[in-house]
């Protein structure tokens, strides 16, 4: 248990479906991250929020959409998504943004998410 | 741009056979770098960070790894392996933004 936890853990969705992925953090952490991981490539940053405002977009496309409503809470809004879609996305939190004062970031277990 | 490489896509060891899984970075200035466990079916965890001062770090389960500056590498390494130890391995490193290798699959044979 890392104190990062994602909802559902597992998705399939049609192409048309509209979906959201929900992770919460209960470590008091002020950045949070969402990434792609895909079988045989390196993890992809999608999205950071820090106090609640995104301070980075990884060139995402709009059919993925993050929302940030507290720094305890990251959602990941998906409509009209494509097969190649079909990944294991991460959610992640750390005190500061990564790399500051000696901070890493703590994950959360995953949405296996498939799109058929 | 910054990148992170692995080059071990998938290491298989015998137990108590000792691991070395290769990291290298390719971006100057300050250099924060991580190695990552993932295993089977749970979360990433990390095993071990550099943020500066002594090159060679202690992790957690008798994990290291030595930040050689002129190599930029951050090389893990164990001494002795378990069948425990089967997971996949990440390494990352931050200079704008934290970048992740694409992963060694460790596999142990009992």
């Amino acid at each position: 248990e890392t104190g990062v936890t994602q909802t559902p853990r597992h998705l399939v969705m049609g192409m048309t479906n509209k979906k959201s992925l929900k992770c919460e953090q209960h470590l008091g952490h002020n950045a949070m991250y969402w990434y792609k991981q895909s079988a045989k490539k390196p993890l992809e940053l999608m999205f950071v929020y820090n106090f609640k405002e995104q301070t980075e977009n990884n060139s995402v496309p709009s059919r993925f959409s993050p929302e940030c409503p507290n720094s305890s809470h990251l959602f990941l809004h998906l409509h009209t998504l494509q097969p190649e879609d079909s990944a294991l996305y991460l959610c992640a939190s750390s005190q500061d943004e990564v790399g500051v004062s000696g901070t890493e970031a703590f994950f959360g277990q995953g949405t296996r998410l498939t799109v058929v | 741009a910054q990148s992170v490489s692995q080059h071990n896509h998938h290491v298989i060891l015998s137990e108590a056979a000792s691991l070395e899984l290769g990291c290298n970075y390719s971006y100057g200035g300050t250099v924060n770098l991580f190695w990552y466990v993932q295993y089977p079916g749970q979360h990433l965890q990390l095993l071990l960070k550099y943020f500066s001062g002594d090159p060679l770090v202690k992790g957690i389960k008798g994990f290291e790894a030595e930040f050689i500056k002129s190599k930029f590498s951050f090389n893990l390494r164990k001494p002795s392996v378990q069948w425990s130890d089967t997971a996949e391995y990440f390494c990352a490193g931050r200079a704008s933004k934290i970048i992740f290798g694409s992963g060694t699959r460790l596999s142990i044979r009992p």
